[in-house]
């Protein structure tokens, strides 16, 4: 079954305490890419990967690091969150400029 | 800034009417113009795709049209059901970043 599977889907920590979300996809997409999701600010993106190696910043970098080692792979390392990152988080994969394809979401709450 | 505004907010119908959904935006230069559902606590899942050389695309009861000129899409849902009750996002394609409208939450009266 093609599919997007982010890891792990809740999370409650505190600040300081370095945490990764892991995103893998099984559809062979060259493109991957994170956002954020908050109340009255709707979906934002943070980071986006072309391919492997290749990564560049959305309209929210600020706090996270991604990379991009293999191509199913995307994860998104929060090296010292805070609790202005508290928020629901989605991957998604495509090929370029087609459907975009979403995980079911991580929900991110840092104390 | 490239900005995407949908209209209304919220929308509640009874079932079996036609809607039409609004999204605009700022900047027209758009790769593709892409439609989502979003039903609580799940991810979002793409409904339909329009290319920006393309003028609409349909699924079923879904059409959606595009008009770059106007900086316009819109997605018509035919007689509706309570299962399409859900929150749609659009969201526009330029170059390699997406961006998306807040969402209209839709809700359909059985």
């Amino acid at each position: 079954e093609a599919q997007v599977t982010q890891n792990p889907r809740y999370l409650i920590t505190v600040t300081g305490k370095k945490l990764t979300v892991t995103c893998s996809q099984n559809m062979n997409h060259e493109y991957m890419s994170w956002y954020r999701q908050d109340p009255g600010l709707g979906l934002r993106q943070i980071y986006y990967s072309m391919n492997v190696e290749v990564t560049d910043k959305g309209d929210v970098p600020e706090g996270y690091k991604v990379s991009r080692k293999e191509k199913r792979n995307f994860p998104l390392i929060l090296e010292s969150p805070s609790p202005n990152q508290t928020s629901l988080y989605f991957c998604a994969s495509s090929f370029w400029a087609g459907p975009q394809h979403f995980g079911d979401g991580t929900r991110l709450s840092i104390l | 800034k490239q900005e995407v505004t949908q209209i209304p907010a919220a929308l509640s119908v009874p079932e079996g009417e036609n809607l039409v959904l609004n999204c605009s935006f700022t900047d027209s230069a758009i790769y593709n113009l892409q439609w989502f559902r979003q039903d609580p606590g799940k991810g979002l899942t793409s409904l339909l795709l329009i290319q920006s050389s393309q003028r609409e695309q349909t699924s079923g009861r879904l059409n959606a049209s595009l008009d770059k000129s106007s900086g316009r899409s819109t997605l018509y849902i035919a007689a509706s059901q309570p299962g399409d009750s859900a929150t749609y996002l659009c969201a526009a394609q330029y170059g390699n970043k997406l961006v998306f409208g807040a969402g209209t939450i839709l809700r359909v009266k059985s």
